[in-house]
């Protein structure tokens, strides 16, 4: 079955850029039924949709994040990245990685999220 | 603040039954986009629940069921035991934020 990692630095410092990237197994980047999402959760908190990329390179972001946030596929290495631009404390979070369901009736855009990684927590501390 | 209004906390018996409320908008469950639900085990990352409002993944057991009307969802845990003890997320797509939605959570608890 299919199955997501993330993998990246867990300290950021301030002001710096946050990089992940998510790797799957079991399954291709490049079909055309899914999305490649990031999601976060701030300690203690609920979860915040952060983006999502279709294979096509196409993107999505949540608008409270878009100013910041670049998330890129890379098909031949079977990932897709995710970048947050100018981090504060505020981005202390675990990131999620997820495999999102397209919609194939009147609304095509992203359903369910499912499978999900791991998660990675990331800390911005100087 | 969320744009799906869950209760922050629900609680039950063993053996009892609990649902969970999903609160949205006209621009949201209103406007017929389906609702998804995802239970989030104490530190594991969420797992999908019932998608497209009433359907469960393979692996899920019956007692979890959901359904949908007009602004609202709701998620119903019959039979309830032990390990259902986590928190419990509903998401849906949001037509004025062109974007995912989720709701704060719902933190529930066995007694």
């Amino acid at each position: 079955q299919v199955q997501l990692q993330e993998s990246g630095p867990g300290l950021v410092k301030p002001s710096e850029t946050l990089s992940l990237t998510c790797t799957v197994s079991g399954g291709s980047v490049s079909s055309g039924s899914y999305y490649w999402s990031w999601i976060r959760q701030p300690p203690g908190e609920g979860l915040e949709w952060i983006g999502y990329i279709y294979y096509s390179g196409s993107t999505y972001y949540n608008p409270s994040l878009k100013s910041r946030v670049t998330i890129s596929v890379d098909t031949s290495k079977n990932q897709f990245s995710l970048k947050l631009s100018s981090v504060t404390a505020a981005d202390t979070a675990v990131y999620y990685c997820a495999r999102v369901n397209r919609g194939s009736g009147w609304f095509r855009g992203p359903n369910w999220f499912d499978p999900w990684g791991q998660g990675t927590l990331v800390t911005v501390s100087s | 603040q969320s744009v799906l209004t869950q209760p922050p906390s629900v609680s039950g018996a063993p053996g009892q039954r609990v649902t969970i409320s999903c609160t949205g908008s006209s621009s949201n469950i209103g406007a017929g986009y389906d609702v998804h639900w995802y239970q989030q085990l104490p530190g594991t990352a969420p797992k999908l629940l019932i998608y497209a409002n009433s359907n469960r993944p393979s692996g899920v057991p019956d007692r979890f069921s959901g359904s949908k009307s007009g602004t609202s969802a709701s998620l119903a845990i019959s039979g309830l035991q032990a390990e259902d003890e986590a928190d419990y997320y509903c998401q849906s797509y949001d037509s004025s934020l062109s974007g995912v939605v989720f709701g704060g959570g719902t933190k529930l608890t066995v007694l």
